[in-house]
């Protein structure tokens, strides 16, 4: 079974510029959720969509956002970029049925601002 | 509210040395507990994870945790270090109603010496 599929693997950007991640969960997951991953913040949540609904949010702000369509691959996309924002997004992916389903991650993208 | 903390951000073990780290939680329910990896350059693989039942909890790579509800700890262990197992480990809680929004520690970066 295929796992986790992130794209693109890095991404360079610089600042004020948009920028659009994808991943594609593993068959049969109807849960994606998305983390930003810093050295100095370590992992935060970002939002999980399921069923193509959001349906969790974290602390960041509206700048992020996010889709999910209807074969369950998601999109998160961040607009007027700063230099903040250079970090490692994880998506990961789960049943989505129950709090206590594992998730599981992809490779994550790698964006660099410039 | 929920919270977790992971003792130590370096830990430094010999080959075939115990790896024992430490994990504690607080939250006001019941709580999901999970154990990733990350290797450089790579997501997060899963462990282990605790929901309900058994408290000590077998996972892959020789690593298991035990479960302790009244120290509010999820300690991580593995018997003989071997140097594959240099990498960053995440402890990681869940809760009921959260559905697939992880809060993670800070993380330990484990280093194994020959």
């Amino acid at each position: 079974k295929a796992g986790v599929t992130q794209t693109p693997r890095y991404l360079i950007k610089t600042r004020g510029q948009q920028v659009t991640l994808s991943c594609s969960p593993i068959s049969g997951h109807r849960s994606v959720s998305w983390y930003q991953q810093t050295p100095g913040q370590g992992l935060q949540f970002l939002f999980e969509y399921f069923s193509e609904t959001q349906r969790n949010k974290g602390n960041f702000p509206g700048r992020f956002s996010g889709r999910q369509f209807s074969n369950s691959r998601s999109e998160m996309n961040v607009s007027t970029l700063e230099l903040g924002d250079s970090a490692l997004y994880l998506c990961a992916s789960s049943l989505g049925e129950n709090s206590n389903q594992p998730q599981h991650f992809g490779d994550g993208t790698r964006l660099s601002i410039l | 509210a929920q919270s977790v903390t992971q003792l130590g951000s370096h830990v430094s073990v010999s080959e075939g040395a115990l790896v024992l780290l430490r994990c504690n939680y607080s939250s006001s329910v019941p709580p999901y507990l999970f154990w990733y990896v990350q290797y450089p350059n790579q997501g997060l693989q899963l462990l282990l994870k605790y929901t309900t039942g058994a408290t000590l909890v077998k996972g892959i790579n020789g690593f298991e945790a035990e479960f302790k509800k009244s120290e509010t700890s999820f300690h991580l262990t593995k018997p003989s270090a071997h140097m594959s197992d240099a990498a960053e480990y995440f402890c990681a809680v869940n809760r009921p109603g959260s559905w697939g929004k992880l809060q993670f520690g800070a993380g330990t970066q484990v280093v194994v010496t020959p």
